[in-house]
């Protein structure tokens, strides 16, 4: 059955740096998100992605986030200069059709940043 | 704004107990989903559910809709040890919004 996956599993890395957090969706769905979850909390909606452009995004998506669909395989978050609270787990999700449909997640990637 | 939030926050049953979950939220929805999570790990999703749709089955699965009240119920039968885990609700928005809204989620602990 075709799945979501995330690289990597787990990403270490200091505040200040800058990560790139990767996703593979379904093959043929045309919808993306990021979303995260920090420990002990709510998944929380980062972005949504449509058609090359973003189609909404949270007041927690600001501009030291990014994402990008480089090839027509990948989608990638940019965080470009992480703080102490950006780790958590981010997950990736896709669905087919959007508003109304599946949305089908990944098993995310844990951020950690020291 | 809308929110899920589920009750109980944790449940502990026997394996071939049933398990009942429930979520409310605030605001009009075009559909409702349910995932679970193995501690630390992704969200599988189980079930959508639409507006328009008062109840649906999948294998062990029955989750309810209620629009009137704005809550869902998710019915686990026969339950494994292997269900164990943290069950979330959902939601979009009616208003041209494919994002979800999470619930708070129920802690589902099934004893051999």
């Amino acid at each position: 059955e075709p799945e979501v996956t995330q690289t990597p599993s787990h990403q270490v890395t200091q505040m200040g740096q800058e990560v790139i957090l990767r996703c593979v969706p379904i093959s043929n769905h045309l919808y993306f998100y990021w979303y995260r979850q920090i420990l002990g909390q709510k998944v929380e909606f980062l972005v949504s992605f449509y058609n090359n452009e973003i189609s909404e995004k949270s007041e927690i998506f600001d501009d030291q986030f990014s994402v990008e669909r480089p090839d027509g395989s990948n989608f990638t978050l940019k965080i470009r200069s992480t703080k102490l609270e950006d780790s958590a787990m981010y997950f990736c999700a896709s669905s087919e059709r959007g508003q109304g449909y599946e949305q089908y997640f990944g098993p995310g990637t844990r951020l950690t940043v020291t | 704004s809308q929110q899920g939030e589920e009750d109980p926050q944790a449940l502990s049953i026997q394996e071939g107990e049933n398990a009942t979950m429930n979520c409310s939220y605030k605001t009009s929805i075009n559909n409702l989903q349910w995932y679970r999570q193995n501690s630390g790990r992704g969200l599988v999703h189980l079930i959508l559910i639409r507006s328009n749709e008062r109840e649906k089955h999948s294998g062990r699965l029955r989750v309810t809709l209620d629009t009137s009240k704005k809550s869902s119920s998710l019915l686990i039968t026969a339950s494994r040890a292997a269900d164990t885990a943290s069950y979330f609700c959902a939601t979009d928005s009616f208003y041209n919004t494919d994002k979800l809204i999470f619930g708070t989620g129920t802690r589902l602990q099934v004893f051999p």
